[in-house]
């Protein structure tokens, strides 16, 4: 078991749908982040909060949009997505500074 | 640019054996390196992580090698078990919280 917990496991939405990734970490973490993985690839990185606060946005077009409403969750807005947004969507925290990441299991998104 | 990158993209070994799995970065200022473990259906598991004024550390029937020299990390396990098939990742900060992933080896063991 992972001690990031993400939400939904799995999901799958139409173009013109609106839905929200959750996730959820207790380990006093005052950094998380999302990174995308598609089939056979390495995670790529999307956005950082490092105490509350957007420190990284990798160029993310627009229709995803993350919130941080406190330091132990992270959600993630889906908008107008496309097909091509399918993916495996990871959610992970750490402390300040080097240290490892801890990933969640993940939500795997299907854009019909 | 930044890129990690891995020389073996499968690695077959048997039940028993030593397992050594490599891995190329190109960034310099890289100064924390890590390698995960990833099982299908889940997210990447940490096995190890060395900072760049290391050149070796050892874990649990793994070690990691840092040659800053060459820009070349790699991962060793010990008497490798059916259970440690999975894709590793290795990755690598700047420490700036933006960690890059290389492209990943699937280690397959057969008994």
């Amino acid at each position: 078991d992972t001690e990031v917990t993400q939400t939904p496991k799995h999901l799958v939405m139409g173009m013109t749908n609106k839905k929200s990734l959750k996730c959820e970490q207790h380990m006093g973490h005052r950094a998380m982040y999302w990174y995308k993985q598609k089939a056979k690839k390495p995670p790529e990185l999307m956005f950082v909060y490092s105490y509350e606060k957007l420190s990284i946005n990798e160029s993310v077009p627009s229709r995803f949009s993350p919130e941080c409403p406190n330091s132990s969750l992270l959600n993630l807005h889906l908008h107008a997505l496309q097909p091509e947004d399918s993916a495996l969507y990871l959610c992970a925290s750490s402390q300040e500074g080097n240290s490892p990441l801890h990933f969640g299991n993940g939500t795997r998104l299907t854009v019909t | 640019g930044e890129s990690v990158g891995l020389h073996l993209p499968t690695l077959s070994v048997q039940e028993g054996d030593n397992s050594i799995i490599n891995c190329a970065y190109s960034n310099s200022a890289s100064d924390y390196f890590i390698w995960y473990k990833q099982e299908s259906g889940k997210g990447p598991q940490f096995i190890i992580d060395i900072r760049s004024n290391m050149d070796k550390r050892q874990g649990q029937r793994v070690t990691v090698l840092l040659n800053k020299t060459v820009k070349h990390l790699s991962l060793q396990i010990a008497a490798t078990q059916p259970g440690d098939s999975a894709v590793y990742f290795c990755a690598e900060s700047t420490g700036f919280q933006k960690l890059v992933f290389g492209t990943g080896t699937r280690l397959l063991v057969s008994p």
